[in-house]
């Protein structure tokens, strides 16, 4: 079985629309990461949490909102979807002894459209 | 100017041949340096990590840091079809957070 695991692998939503992205892992990491990946612009992160009670915004946080519901699970919102959050979205985990260098393990992604 | 540089290819060799990817950074506070390997439709995986200037070999990889430059290289020696995916630099200070290259498209021709 998958260590991070993403749902839903597609969506397809219209301008407007909440949508909810869940992330769940088995990994016992105490760190999640929410990133969104665009040709040409590269992997960008939009929100980071150390533990259940502590969330932080990233560089691209803006029309986005997460919660952490447990240590396993990191979910991220579009409250009201618009065409430019169209992208591949994925999920990461890192833990206090991936080393200095903070190693991250990924989910499969999240392929969003917004129409 | 940005503070990594990645030529986003994409490249296109046959299977046998040497592959040469590169990156360049800004930021003289980096000190761990990483390739993740990215397959269609998967997340990244870390290939390799270090943190100090000179070379270091894993299989078929060697990944190589000249701190003075501010440039890093990953070599792929006898290159494999399974060796064709995005290939990402990627750069972390003290504060572990880590600072993205944009990613080289590879392709090896069987």
């Amino acid at each position: 079985d998958a260590d991070v695991t993403q749902t839903p692998r597609n969506r397809i939503t219209k301008t407007g629309k909440r949508i909810m992205l869940e992330c769940s892992q088995t990994k016992g990491h105490d760190r999640m990461y929410w990133y969104r990946q665009d040709p040409g612009l590269g992997l960008r992160l939009i929100y980071y949490s150390f533990d259940v009670k502590d969330i932080n915004k990233g560089e691209i946080s803006d029309g986005y909102s997460v919660s952490r519901q447990a240590q396993a699970k990191f979910s991220l919102s579009l409250e009201s979807a618009i065409p430019n959050q169209t992208a591949l979205y994925f999920c990461a985990t890192s833990g206090p002894r991936e080393g200095p260098y903070n190693e991250q393990f990924f989910g499969p992604g999240t392929r969003l459209t917004v129409l | 100017q940005k503070e990594v540089e990645q030529d986003p290819g994409p490249l296109s060799v046959p299977e046998g041949a040497i592959v040469s990817l590169n990156c360049t950074y800004s930021n003289s506070a980096f000190q761990y340096f990483m390739w993740y390997r990215q397959y269609s439709r998967k997340g990244p995986e870390l290939l390799m990590y270090t943190y100090s200037s000179g070379n270091k070999e894993d299989g078929r990889f060697t990944a190589q840091v000249d701190k003075s430059s501010k440039y890093i290289s990953l070599f792929i020696r006898d290159s494999q079809p399974s060796d064709s995916a995005t290939y990402l630099c990627v750069y972390a200070g003290n504060n572990r957070k880590l600072i993205w290259g944009l990613g080289t498209s590879l392709a090896v021709n069987p």
